[in-house]
């Protein structure tokens, strides 16, 4: 269990209302990801972030934003809600070890009428 | 040409058959491969871990990497229901911080062992 947490687990919105999915982890790590995952598409990268404050974009970032104020809150905003962005959205955390290893949390399902 | 390439499937297999699943993938620079299993409307859970080529054993599963080839395989014996789920290969390149070059994902391949 690597101690990621995320809510909320399920939502219905309307297209141009603002979203904010929370991904909360407990072991202090420090590179912390969102992906999106879509049939046909698999997961694609959105943003990630490798410190408090400090975040990037990934490969489909248009129409994401986030923020990083504590080492174990991530939060991803959809600023105005499209139906493109119907998806599961999944936050990660690198382990410990340099390898790359990826550690997932159990998804935020999200459904844009 | 994508960088990650894996048959979707379904692949369906009676109970106790050997199961094999396979990643091609154009990019050299990748040296540390991964297998990640996935269940219906759950996050994918990491299932083994290799560096650079060869083979790893763990129970039931076994990770071979080619790289002279750029091909990837995870066999499982002694098949499971339990083993139906979506199976993704991942792979990264050389570690240099963590970030953007974490990983690149397979679409996955749906698994069904039938009982």
């Amino acid at each position: 269990d690597a101690g990621i947490t995320q809510s909320p687990r399920h939502k219905v919105t309307e297209t141009g209302t603002p979203v904010t999915l929370r991904c909360h982890q407990t072991e202090n790590h420090r590179y912390m990801y969102w992906y999106r995952q879509d049939p046909g598409h698999g997961l694609r990268l959105i943003h990630y972030s490798y410190g408090v404050k400090d975040t990037d974009k990934g490969e489909v970032s248009d129409g994401y934003s986030v923020s990083r104020s504590k080492t174990e809150d991530f939060l991803l905003t959809l600023e105005s809600a499209t139906s493109s962005q119907t998806s599961v959205y999944f936050c990660a955390i690198k382990g410990t070890a340099n390898t790359g290893e990826l550690f997932f949390g159990e998804g935020s399902r999200l459904t844009v009428l | 040409q994508k960088e990650v390439e894996q048959d979707p499937g379904p692949l369906s297999v009676p109970e106790g058959a050997i199961v094999s699943l396979n990643c091609t993938y154009s990019n050299s620079a990748f040296q540390y491969f991964m297998w990640y299993r996935q269940y219906s409307r759950k996050g994918p859970e990491l299932l083994m871990y290799t560096y650079s080529s060869g083979n790893k054993e763990d129970g039931r599963f076994t990770a071979q990497v080619d790289k002279s080839s750029k091909y990837i395989s995870l066999f499982i014996r002694d098949s499971q229901p339990s083993d139906s789920a979506t199976y993704l290969c991942a792979m990264s390149g050389t570690y240099s911080g963590g970030g953007a070059d974490g990983l690149t994902f397979g679409k996955g391949t749906h698994l069904i062992i039938q009982p």
